[in-house]
């Protein structure tokens, strides 16, 4: 039982250039999630999915998009990287499905981004 | 005004002693509450959950929720060196799964 997997786990990136990061989950959880966290912000949503085949918008999506390629696997894209993007980014998941609240999120180990 | 503020410290403690780590939130709609601990370099991990008012108590750890004041802390008994890291608090907000983190407060306990 891996928990929550990310590849890969770091990353450096020209202005301009794609990627996509890849997570992945082993616990059979309906709701995923990705979060950047940078220095002295804290960790911000980027999207979620409540569930298998919706996707949401969170705090910070802009220059993002996101897959949730069936229930375990849940990416995110970056079509034009900018520096403004150079962060660590974490994928997450919980149990429950859209409704529950008290769910604990299992983090995965990271990706570091470094966009030049 | 952000949903969710704490201390960013650093907070430092002597061995042995007890820490008290604090967060506030500003929607009363805020139905959970967790706190995370983040070790350098490290993803986020779970401490405790707490989503009734009152103490809740875990080994030398303790949470507490105020949801009349909007104030969630945590205090750890006997802190370790080991226990020396960024904690986050974390709310859950309605009824769906959305969570807001706060930044974190720095914690260094001296041996």
């Amino acid at each position: 039982n891996a928990g929550v997997t990310q590849t890969p786990k770091f990353q450096v990136l020209k202005t301009g250039q794609s990627m996509t990061l890849q997570c992945a989950q082993d616990m059979n959880h309906n709701s995923m999630y990705w979060y950047r966290q940078d220095p002295g912000m804290g960790l911000r949503l980027i999207y979620y999915s409540a569930s298998e085949g919706t996707t949401d918008k969170g705090e910070v999506p802009n220059g993002y998009n996101v897959s949730r390629l069936n229930k375990r696997e849940f990416s995110l894209r970056l079509e034009s990287a900018a520096p403004s993007q150079t962060s660590v980014y974490f994928c997450a998941s919980t149990e429950a499905g859209w409704g529950t609240s008290t769910d604990t999120q299992y983090f995965g180990p990271g990706t570091r981004l470094t966009v030049l | 005004q952000k949903e969710v503020e704490q201390n960013s410290g650093p907070l430092s403690v002597p061995e042995g002693a007890i820490a008290s780590l604090n967060c506030t939130y500003s929607d009363r709609g805020s139905q959970s509450f967790f706190w995370y601990r983040q070790y350098s370099g490290k993803s986020p991990e779970l401490i405790m959950f707490i989503y009734s008012n009152g103490d809740k108590e875990d080994g030398r750890f303790t949470a507490q929720l105020n949801k009349a004041s909007q104030y969630v802390s945590l205090l750890i008994r006997d802190s370790q060196p080991s226990d020396s890291a960024t904690y986050l608090c974390a709310v859950n907000i309605y009824a769906g799964n959305q969570f807001y983190f706060g930044t974190g407060t720095s914690l260094t306990v001296i041996p």
